[in-house]
């Protein structure tokens, strides 16, 4: 079956430590990847996504993900958190050439930001 | 440009009630999407209407829900009877087309008590 694995539920890092939140995805082929982010109250945003091309992708706030079709792996990445990353993270996916609205999510990651 | 609205944000019911939730999506956008967050699962996809027509509901759990999106513009999901097992965050999303990117609601949360 397609899935969306994110396997840390929860990440605590502190404030300008780098960050890695890892998504696997279970596919025969590779789909179109995503990263939203979730903060309190909020609705979720568009990080980053990838279709094709550069498997190195750059994102809003700072944030970019490579993905590497050896390991089916879309990881998340920024160098330096701020406080105000702390929000919950989600990869998405979707089959090749499928309806973008149509995602398959992960489970989420929950970060929180240390002082 | 205002985004996607979700009416309301937070709403308890008893088990067998019927509750409405709507979603208004960003003028101009004929895509839209319904999906729900169970506690402690991903988000999963619910329903897809382009305009006022559904396009896919192979996410949609039972007939006890029913998603309508009169006129092309809002769109109301609609739980009759609620059970127990109905908990959790609907979210709403809407685009342009297929090929762009979405935006999210804030989402409703539902508790069936």
């Amino acid at each position: 079956a397609q899935s969306v694995t994110q396997p840390d539920i929860h990440i605590t890092v502190s404030e300008g430590a780098s960050l890695e939140l890892r998504c696997n995805y279970s596919y025969g082929a590779t789909p179109y990847l995503f990263w939203y982010v979730q903060s309190p109250g909020q609705g979720l945003q568009l990080l980053l996504k990838y279709f094709s091309g550069d498997t190195l992708v750059q994102g809003i706030k700072g944030f970019e993900a490579e993905f590497k079709r050896s390991q089916s792996s879309f990881n998340l990445r920024k160098p330096s958190v701020h406080w105000s990353d702390a929000a919950e993270y989600f990869c998405a996916v979707v089959p090749l050439a499928g309806n973008t609205g149509k995602l398959i999510f992960g489970q989420g990651t929950t970060l929180q930001v240390k002082p | 440009e205002a985004g996607v609205t979700q009416f309301p944000s937070h709403s308890v019911i008893e088990k067998g009630q019927t509750v409405t939730l709507r979603c208004d999506p960003i003028s101009g956008h004929d895509n839209l999407y319904w999906y729900r967050r169970v506690m402690g699962k991903e988000i999963k996809f619910l329903l897809h209407f382009v305009k006022e027509s559904k396009q896919d509901e192979s996410g949609m759990p039972n007939n006890r829900f029913l998603a309508e999106r009169t006129g092309g513009t809002y769109s109301t999901l609609k739980v009759q009877p609620a059970e127990l097992e109905d908990s959790g965050v609907y979210f709403c999303a809407s685009s342009r087309d297929t090929e762009e990117k979405l935006f999210f609601g804030s989402g409703t949360q539902l508790s069936v008590l």
